[in-house]
């Protein structure tokens, strides 16, 4: 079975550091775009980037630029979501997806929810 | 960036009404679109690509259709477990975009 698992909540501080991860398997990993996407509280969905496992290629979106960073471990066939002090604002669910050839999402994670608060 | 607008906005409707969901372009995005179910606090689940092919294991009672800036999602039959929220998204031109979602109600 194909699918993509997150790592679990996170509850953490304003200008804390945080990594959460997205592992792939069933399928071949490292020829898959993984995307991220941003789900805040009540909200749409926000395309944030995503990063292409076998070379690490990575296209953000420029409200995400600079903000987040994308990387890839194919051997453990994992991604990951990174942010170097967080924000309030950052608050949110967070979706890995795998990309088909065309860029669509057909298999998504579970999702990991992120809260930030003093 | 290619903005996406949904509507309506919110749907009220019945078990066994056909609907027809819109998703409109700010500039052509050719076949470059998808659409998404999410239940409340679930991930999203794929129906659509590349703006009418149905996606593997969804019903048939789904469709879409559409190319260039206009695009409709339609369910043919309502059933209960299709009250969700419904997003277009776009993948044509980077950023990909989303629309800010038809929330479908009984």
């Amino acid at each position: 079975e194909v699918q993509l698992v997150q790592s679990g909540a996170e509850v953490k501080k304003p200008g804390e550091s945080l990594v959460i991860s997205c592992k792939g398997s069933g399928y071949n990993f490292p020829t898959f775009w993984i995307a991220w996407v941003r789900q805040r509280p009540g909200k749409g969905l926000e395309w944030m980037g995503f990063i292409y496992p076998r070379d690490s290629d990575t296209r953000y979106s420029p409200s995400f630029q600079g903000q987040v960073t994308l990387s890839v471990d194919k051997s453990i066939s994992t991604a990951y979501l990174q942010w170097s002090s967080l924000k309030a604002s950052d608050t949110a669910m967070y979706f890995c997806a795998r990309l088909q050839k065309s860029d669509y999402m057909d298999v998504w994670g579970q999702g990991t929810t992120v809260t930030v608060s003093s | 960036a290619i903005q996406l607008t949904q509507s309506p906005s919110s749907l009220s409707a019945s078990v066994g009404d056909r609907v027809t969901l819109t998703c409109r372009a700010s500039q052509d995005s050719s076949s470059g679109l998808a659409w998404y179910q999410q239940k409340p606090g679930q991930a999203p689940k794929l129906l659509i690509y590349d703006a009418s092919s149905l996606q593997s294991g969804v019903p048939s009672r789904f469709s879409g259709s559409g190319s260039g800036t206009d695009f409709t999602l339609t369910i043919s039959s309502l059933q209960p477990e299709d009250f969700a929220t419904y997003y277009c998204q776009q993948f044509s031109s980077y950023p990909y975009t989303f629309g800010q979602g038809t929330k479908l109600e009984i």
